[in-house]
């Protein structure tokens, strides 16, 4: 069964652009989590979907969206970037949202210039 | 809130010595609590997690973790350290909501092998 996967897997931007990226959840999952990873911050967790509703968020400003699929792909949005917003974006996937073990992808790398 | 502390932001063992990676949460809930590993440019690996039932709990290779209520601690062993352990451990926790709760996460502990 193939894994979680993310795509673009690197990306750079500039200050005041936007960015979409892009997460396939293993299949059968139905729960798609996201995750900030910096070196100063650590793994922070961004929002939650299942079944297409965003049931959980964490604590980043409106700037950060992202939407799920009727096939359970997700994206998340970044509008107008900060230099602080280059981190590590992971991508995680469950079974469903009681589930307890999150399977994650290899991220998208940010870099915001 | 929760909140999960990993004591030793890097830990350097020798190979074959043991390995004890320490994590102290706080809950307000009873808590779920996970182990996760993380190579370079990769994603996050499940090593183990606690649920409920039996507070000592098996992982992939070769680790395992005690969950101690009175003492809020979930550290991970290891008896023998590989030189393929090297890589940085992340303590978790969460809800009773499991994943839809969001994992909060420690710092990261460091693990280096020396040869």
């Amino acid at each position: 069964k193939a894994g979680v996967t993310q795509t673009p897997r690197y990306l750079i931007k500039t200050r005041g652009q936007q960015v979409t990226l892009s997460c396939s959840p293993i299949s059968g999952h139905r729960s798609v989590s996201w995750y900030q990873q910096t070196p100063g911050q650590g793994l922070q967790f961004l929002f939650e979907y299942f079944s297409e509703t965003q049931r959980n968020k964490g604590n980043f400003p409106g700037r950060f969206s992202g939407r799920q699929f009727s096939n359970s792909r997700s994206e998340m949005n970044v509008s107008t970037l900060e230099l602080g917003d280059s981190a590590l974006y992971l991508c995680a996937s469950s079974l469903d949202r009681e589930a307890y073990e999150q399977y994650f992808g290899p991220g998208t790398r940010l870099t915001v210039t | 809130a929760q909140s999960v502390t990993q004591l030793g932001s890097h830990v350097s063992v020798s190979e074959g010595a043991l390995v004890l990676l320490r994590c102290n949460y706080s809950s307000s809930v009873p808590p779920y609590l996970f182990w996760y590993v993380q190579y370079p440019n990769q994603g996050l690996q499940l090593l183990l997690k606690y649920t409920t039932g039996a507070t000592l709990v098996k992982g992939i290779n070769g680790f395992e973790a005690e969950f101690k209520k009175s003492e809020t601690s979930f550290h991970l062993t290891k008896p023998s350290a590989h030189m393929s352990d090297a890589a940085e451990y992340f303590c978790a926790v969460s809800g009773s909501g499991g994943g839809a709760d969001g994992l909060t996460f420690g710092k990261g502990t460091h693990l280096i092998i020396q040869p």
